[in-house]
């Protein structure tokens, strides 16, 4: 099952504004990592956050961390139509003898309007 | 630096056979996971493999196998296909806990 949920599920806006995904997790983590997607194609790793930090940026992507409240935010500032994809949140829980697997959120499908 | 290759990207079977994907990981990268992606379950692990040794499972049943060879490579394979195999099986390699490399996939489909 999923362990993250992500809202919205579909985001249209204009280009030039600003984007907002929100996801929410279950469990402890590692880290969280937000990937995006093109048609159907492979996973782009964007960016990832610490458990702890708290905020991280990368050109106009900021990402947000609150643990207390297993959540996180995706911002893309100053949206181009090449942004439009899916985008998906992905935790890395805490695992025994350094095993790694990431549990994905269901995705935000993000339609950026000329 | 070459990325993750996955082979072949489409695919075509039909219910009861069997298939092999494969998964060549950037160089350096000991860590290949696989995960399946459907409209309807959206993107799961199914497991990951390190130095030839599978450290993690998902929750799918036994007729999803995988292995990996010394040069890091991995296959996955699914036997008796059912129509509910049809699916995009996506490859992702890793060095660290710095993010995970993935593929382009293989879309496979079962008739």
């Amino acid at each position: 099952s999923q362990q993250g949920e992500e809202d919205p599920q579909a985001l249209s806006i204009q280009e030039g504004e600003n984007a907002t995904m929100n996801c929410s997790y279950k469990t402890s983590i590692n880290n969280l990592q937000w990937y995006r997607q093109n048609s159907g194609r492979g996973l782009v790793h964007l960016i990832l956050i610490r458990s702890n930090e708290r905020e991280k940026h990368s050109g106009r992507l900021r990402v947000t961390l609150d643990t207390s409240k297993k959540s996180s935010s995706l911002l893309i500032t100053a949206s181009r139509a090449a942004d439009t994809a899916s985008y998906f949140c992905a935790t890395d829980p805490r695992l025994i003898q350094g095993a790694q697997k990431l549990v994905f959120g269901q995705g935000t499908r993000l339609t950026i309007n000329p | 630096k070459a990325g993750v290759t996955q082979t072949p990207r489409y695919l075509i079977k039909t219910r009861g056979q069997q298939v092999t994907l494969s998964c060549s990981p950037i160089s350096g990268h000991r860590s290949v996971s696989w995960y399946q992606q459907t409209p309807g379950q959206g993107l799961q692990f199914l497991f990951e493999y390190f130095s030839e040794t599978q450290r993690n499972k998902g929750n799918f049943p036994g007729r999803f196998s995988g292995r990996q060879f010394s040069n890091s490579r991995s296959e996955m394979n699914v036997s008796t296909l059912e129509l509910g195999d049809s699916a995009l099986y996506l490859c992702a390699s890793s060095f660290t806990d710095y993010g995970y490399t993935f593929g382009s996939g293989t879309r496979l489909t079962v008739v």
